[in-house]
Parts: C-alpha cells; sequence; structure tokens
C-alpha cells in the first residue's frame, strides 16, 4: 500500500516570500500521480498542480511548482510570491492508476502573514 | 457547467437516524468517489465507482452504502448514524471519456455532517 507523508503540520511565510512545503511518499511501483490540493477556510478541495511520474521535468503553475525527486520519493510544492489568498492547508496526494483511490497526507497548515 | 455539487452543506443528525448525502456531477465522468476528512488525517476513500452500476468499497466502507444508477449521481447513504460519522464527507470525479487529464479529481464543496 502507498503512504504519503506531510511532515510539516503548520507552516509561515511573509507575504511577497517564498515557501516550500515538503511531501514524501512510499511505494513500489514505476508508473504514477501526484497532486497538491489547496484547502482553504472554505473547505474547498482545489487542485494546485499534478505531476506525472514519467516525466523529469517538473510541474510548474504560474507561482507554483514542485521539486520532483522520484529517487528520494520526494514531491516538495514551492509557492512563489505568497500572497495572502494562499492561507490554506495543502495536502500532497498520490495515485497509482486512473480509477484509483487518492491517498492524502495528513496536510500542512500554511498562514500567510501581512 | 457546475462541476461537482453536493448537498446539503450542513446537517444534523441525532444517533440511529438516517440521511443521504447527495452529490452529482455534469462533466460525463466515470469514475466518481466518496471521501470523508477528519482532523489530523487527511481524507479517507469511503465508496467509489468505476461507472454506472459499479460500486465497491474504500478505505472505510462500514455504515455506508451508495450506489450509481446514473453517470451523474453517487449518493451516499447512511443507514444509522453514529456520532463516529461527524466528519466532512466530500465527493470527487474524474476520467471523463476522452481527453484531458483524466486521472485528476474535482472535488465537490463538502457536507458537513453532526451526529449527536
Amino acid at each position: 500500500a502507498q503512504t504519503v507523508t506531510q511532515s510539516q503540520p503548520e507552516m509561515s511565510v511573509q507575504e511577497a516570500e517564498t515557501v516550500t512545503l515538503s511531501c514524501t511518499y512510499d511505494t513500489s511501483e514505476n508508473n504514477y500521480y501526484l497532486f497538491w490540493y489547496k484547502q482553504p477556510p472554505s473547505r474547498q478541495m482545489i487542485l494546485v498542480i499534478r505531476q506525472e511520474a514519467y516525466k523529469q521535468q517538473n510541474a510548474t503553475e504560474n507561482r507554483f511548482s514542485v521539486n520532483f525527486q522520484k529517487a528520494a520519493k520526494s514531491f516538495s510544492l514551492k509557492i512563489s510570491d505568497s500572497q495572502l489568498g494562499d492561507t490554506a492547508m495543502y495536502f500532497c496526494a498520490f495515485l497509482l492508476n486512473r480509477g484509483d483511490k487518492l491517498t492524502f497526507g495528513t496536510g500542512t497548515r500554511l498562514a500567510v502573514r501581512p | 457547467n457546475a462541476g461537482v455539487t453536493q448537498t446539503p452543506k450542513f446537517q444534523v443528525l441525532k444517533t440511529g437516524q438516517s440521511m443521504t448525502l447527495q452529490c452529482a456531477q455534469d462533466m460525463n465522468h466515470e469514475y466518481m468517489s466518496w471521501y470523508r476528512q477528519d482532523p489530523g488525517m487527511g481524507l479517507r476513500l469511503i465508496h467509489y465507482s468505476v461507472g454506472a452500476g459499479i460500486t465497491d468499497q474504500g478505505e472505510v466502507p462500514n455504515g455506508y452504502n451508495v450506489s450509481r444508477s446514473t453517470t451523474e449521481d453517487f449518493p451516499l447513504r447512511l443507514l444509522s448514524a453514529a456520532p463516529s460519522q461527524t466528519s466532512v464527507y466530500f465527493c470527487a470525479s474524474s476520467y471523463p471519456p476522452s481527453g484531458g487529464a483524466t486521472e485528476t479529481q474535482y472535488f465537490g464543496p463538502g457536507t458537513r455532517l453532526l451526529v449527536l
């Protein structure tokens, strides 16, 4: 079974600065998908970014980028130019195959300070 | 295109009562699933469906039933509510029949359930 670990329960960053959230996972499979979801106080789960394991290039979405280290089974999220609206809970998630269940980490609560 | 919708947004039940949480999607997704979110535990899969007429158990299925009579709807039934089922419930869908990032799951806004 796959596991996902987020070792930082809470983090804080000054507005306009950069912050990196950590995620590690455990799997014996070679092909899979990784995701970062954001959950603001509204509780809505919002997809931030996704990465296919077979792609060596790190995914980027505007101010959000990942550092995917397949051998180390690490999938960190970097948020550049942090904004107050980035304040949320961030979940790392693993998916083995299309139609399989997502395995979530326990989340990192990020607070952006003005 | 409303995406994934869930009703109700919030519900209070007494122990032993039954209710159905509704979930609908208008994206023609084949895969739908139900998760529950508890403090400090992330989201855990309750039940899922890979298509109309097909359902299967997830990680924490006890106390919940599902059915999938249409592609659009995937209701979650609590037959006899217990305080341990107090949680936030999310419905998600993915796997459009053609094109796009088929493995990406899109979530509804959630239902907060309190069982007294």
